[in-house]
């Protein structure tokens, strides 16, 4: 079974700081995707990175995939409430498999 | 654009009890459609996922069953309710073709207690 390991598991920081959550494999992966839910939500697409080494931005968000396509990392530069939620990153092995998803790592921003 | 609907959002069943969730997805012809269980602290758990009509694929052997009767409709049912059938259920859609590497856009989710 390949699994999706992501870390921290829980992430409480105060507004303005920096983090980094992590998303980590022993398999290959083709693409792999990055999701925030909020309670009672379903999770929304933030990034889809495909290329080893490939770092995607988005405002305030980096996010970067491994050279070796196995893990990847989401950087919040100046986090704010409105980041408050759960991260899920989600990988796929090719065209006919389907998404793994990891168990998320759920953030809380403090005002 | 594209929408997906799902319902109902919160629903409360007795044990032994029939299920019945439905997904309807709008603005997209021919979508990949799936049923997830997202229970606290285990990630999103693959169901069922369907590639057209009547074609449906189980990941995980259990209680639930899932058909697929339209093009945009998804549905998933159970003729007895478990305890265990407790948790949020999402249902998503990607773009037809290739399973993998799509993006999938989810439903608000349902909420199922079992008592």
């Amino acid at each position: 079974t390949q699994l999706l390991e992501q870390s921290p598991q829980f992430l409480s920081i105060q507004e303005g700081e920096n983090l980094t959550v992590y998303c980590n494999s022993s398999s290959v992966f083709s693409s792999l995707q990055w999701y925030r839910q909020e309670p009672g939500e379903g999770p929304v697409l933030l990034v889809t990175v495909v290329t080893g080494g490939e770092v995607k931005k988005l405002k305030r968000l980096t996010f970067q995939f491994g050279d070796a396509r196995k893990d990847s990392s989401l950087h919040i530069t100046a986090a704010q409430p409105g980041d408050t939620g759960l991260y899920l990153c989600a990988g796929a092995h090719g065209s006919q498999g389907n998404l793994i998803f990891g168990k998320g790592t759920k953030l809380s921003v403090k005002p | 654009s594209q929408t997906i609907h799902q319902w109902p959002a919160t629903l409360v069943q007795p044990v032994g009890s029939p299920l019945s969730l439905e997904c309807t997805v709008e603005g997209t012809s021919n979508p990949n459609l799936y049923w997830y269980r997202q229970a606290a602290g285990r990630g999103l758990q693959l169901l069922f996922y369907s590639v057209g009509i009547g074609q449906i694929s189980s990941e995980v052997p259990q209680n639930l069953s899932a058909s697929r009767p339209q093009d945009r409709q998804f549905i998933l049912s159970s003729k007895k309710l478990l305890l265990s059938d407790s948790g949020f259920y999402l249902c998503a859609w990607s773009g037809g073709g290739g399973i993998g590497n799509q993006p999938q856009h989810f439903g608000d989710g349902t909420r199922l207690s079992i008592l």
